[in-house]
């Protein structure tokens, strides 16, 4: 089953801008989360932003949550050639399910 | 160690062939978690394994036998696999709460 939708499904930018990705989901969540996958390899966790949070920062990320309107927006800064990946939110629904938005695709030309 | 380890890498396996799926973790995880990732698709969970209990089952079918025989070990049994089966298998473990998960690297699996 699949609960968030992201938009763009592709973006491609230069190096020094930056990247936003949004994450519409469709129930109540315990948190969100994102993760980057590097072409064929596993996930790697970025940052997780709970229910009751509205913005949570790590690194060049930042992460917003809007739970009124069941959004969340991902933006990379300052963006390198080496943040080309595919870039997914996640909904943890607090029953141990943790489903996967469709992905933004996203690339960092030098 | 801070990391999931999945074996083999990648499984060419025939329709008719029984293989298994490892995965490995170290850090205490309570919960194991198989998803299964179609090209440039989401990961779709598959099972999740709390406690080394059977969880959830999203209606896999049942060539797919999920196995937990310790709380550090994950396995996936394939019988009668078909080739749209085919796909990245991907492992993952986590404490749950307020904690992400971390995945393996995947086994990338084709049926022939």
């Amino acid at each position: 089953s699949q609960q968030g939708e992201e938009d763009p499904q592709a973006l491609s930018i230069q190096e020094g801008e930056n990247a936003t990705m949004n994450c519409s989901y469709k129930t109540s969540i315990n948190n969100l989360q994102w993760y980057r996958q590097n072409s064929g390899r596993g996930l790697v966790h970025l940052i997780l932003i709970r229910s009751n949070e509205r913005e949570k920062h790590s690194g060049r990320l930042r992460v917003t949550l809007d739970t009124s309107k069941k959004s969340s927006s991902l933006l990379i800064t300052a963006s390198r050639a080496a943040d080309t990946a595919s870039y997914f939110c996640a909904t943890d629904l607090n029953t141990d399910k943790l489903i996967f938005g469709t992905g933004t695709r996203l690339q960092v030309f030098p | 160690d801070t990391e999931v380890t999945q074996t083999p890498k990648h499984l060419v396996m025939g329709m008719t062939n029984k293989k298994s799926l490892k995965c490995e973790q170290h850090m205490g995880h309570r919960a194991m978690y198989w998803y299964k990732q179609k090209a440039k698709k989401p990961p779709e969970l598959m099972f999740v394994y709390s406690y080394e209990k059977l969880s959830i089952n999203e209606s896999v079918p049942s060539r797919f036998s999920p196995e937990c025989p310790n709380s550090s070990l994950l396995n996936l049994h394939l019988h009668a696999l078909q080739p749209e089966d085919s796909a990245l298998y991907l492992c993952a473990s986590s404490q749950g709460g307020v904690y992400g998960y971390t995945f393996g690297s995947g086994t990338r699996l084709t049926v022939v």
